[in-house]
């Protein structure tokens, strides 16, 4: 059971453009919402996160989208550069319940930035 | 400063053995965390501490495996009884869970590999 989808496996942009990756949510339970960057052969580098009380949270380039009734959440990079090539990771928890350190990851977004 | 550390960074063991994989934390975060990474998949949550207890074990697969924190820093995730299914690579990460932020920071991890 994938309570936490990333449906494109792969994402292609140019440099200077928008990225935008998706991500969609099944467990209601779930209330604080983070994305991570991951380069070859290292560990998920933290990115932003948001929690279920706001709907969009900025930092820099990134910026996340949060639709509760949608049970869906977006990540924005604006400009996209090449160095942000990389897969990005959703993931989800219950912040709420007493397992608030139980992270459920998507199964990625590979995204490459063509110069 | 330091960031999450983990050791060895490649293992290889036949199956059967018995293997330790050692995970230090940055100095002061009190939660520490033990996911799986499988190839093309998100990590996979096992198991998580606060202080020395184990406050979530839900996600470990079965009872070869088995984490331990005795003073409240440095982990030791020990599976034994090694099969080929357990490849992967193990992540580390460890919070501060503090005044509502609920980030995680990983570690480089470590490719077990069983042949």
């Amino acid at each position: 059971d994938q309570q936490v989808k990333q449906n494109s496996p792969s994402l292609s942009v140019q440099e200077g453009r928008i990225s935008i990756l998706n991500c969609d949510y099944t467990n209601s339970m779930f209330d604080y919402f983070l994305w991570y960057k991951k380069y070859p052969a290292e560990g998920p580098t933290f990115l932003i996160s948001i929690s279920s009380i706001k709907d969009k949270n900025e930092d820099g380039r990134f910026t996340v989208f949060l639709n509760k009734s949608a049970k869906h959440l977006s990540l924005h990079i604006v400009p996209s550069q090449p160095g942000d090539s990389a897969v990005y990771f959703c993931a989800a928890l219950n912040a709420g319940g007493t397992s608030y350190g139980k992270l459920t990851f998507g199964q990625g977004t590979i995204l490459t930035v063509h110069p | 400063g330091a960031g999450v550390s983990q050791t060895p960074s490649n293992k290889v063991t036949e199956k059967g053995k018995y293997v330790e994989l050692r995970c230090d934390p940055i100095s002061g975060h009190t939660a520490l965390y033990w996911y799986r990474q499988s190839l093309g998949q998100g990590p996979e949550f096992l198991i998580y501490f606060q202080g020395t207890g184990a406050a979530d074990d839900s996600g470990l697969p079965n009872d070869r495996f088995f984490a331990v924190r005795p003073e409240g820093s440095v982990s030791t995730l020990k599976i034994q009884r090694t099969e080929r299914g357990d490849s992967a690579v193990y992540l580390c990460a460890s919070s501060l869970t503090a005044g509502g932020r609920y980030e995680q920071y990983f570690g480089p991890g470590t490719r077990l590999t069983v042949t």
